[in-house]
């Protein structure tokens, strides 16, 4: 079964600083998605970015992008321009390739402060 | 667009009770999801359905949750009876259809105490 590490259950960044939130995976698949959700205070997750494991080209959205590293099997999301509605619990989620028939699997998530 | 509702957003209940809980996802997604996400961890799918058809149900523990989603639309996910390690918030979201990377969008959740 693939499973999903966080080893930072929190983070801190000063507001208009880059921080780094580290997830690693465990995997015998080739072919996967990876994602970062944002889950706000008011609980609703939303996604923030994802990551084809058949890509090379790391993933970016705005300043959020991704260093993913499949043979390390590394996934790390940097914020960059850290902004008071960054704050937030992150979570890195892992979902095989398929019929669609696999569940996305989290990971216990990072808590980033931000601070004014 | 309106996102995924969910209703109660809270509830309290004792040991031994039941409990039910609404989702009604964006319209037009096939595929509707019933998380579990305890306090300090990630969430967890409890079962994962296809219309009205159930896709994955591995991990719902059936001898006391139970879930429906009837015409494809509309689910709710009923627990009885509630234990005290059933608190948590139970995360509903939906897709529009089943793939791998198809975006699910996410409810606010109901948070479960049991007391």
């Amino acid at each position: 079964a693939q499973t999903v590490t966080q080893s930072q259950p929190e983070m801190s960044v000063q507001e208009a600083e880059t921080v780094t939130l580290s997830c690693t995976y465990d995997t015998s698949e080739s072919d996967y998605y990876l994602f970062w959700y944002k889950q706000p205070p008011s609980r609703q997750m939303i996604l923030v970015i994802r990551q084809e494991a058949y890509k090379q080209q790391n993933a970016t959205e705005n300043r959020f992008s991704v260093n993913f590293q499949k043979a390390a099997k590394s996934f790390s999301l940097k914020i960059s321009d850290s902004q008071l509605g960054d704050a937030a619990m992150y979570f890195c989620a892992y979902r095989s390739e398929g019929s669609g028939n696999t569940p996305l699997v989290f990971g216990k998530g990072t808590r980033l402060s931000v601070i004014a | 667009e309106a996102g995924v509702a969910q209703s109660p957003r809270y509830k309290i209940i004792e040991k031994r009770q039941s409990v039910a809980f609404w989702c009604n996802p964006i319209s037009g997604h096939a595929t509707l999801y019933w998380y579990q996400q305890i306090l300090g961890q990630g969430p967890k799918l409890l079962i994962q359905f296809q219309n009205n058809g159930v896709v994955d149900d591995s991990q719902l523990p059936k001898d006391r949750f139970s879930a429906e989603r009837l015409k494809g639309v509309d689910s709710t996910l009923k627990i009885q009876p509630a234990k005290l390690e059933d608190s948590a918030v139970y995360l509903c979201a939906s897709s529009l259809v089943l793939t791998g990377t198809d975006t699910q969008y996410f409810g606010p959740g109901t948070r479960l105490t049991v007391l």
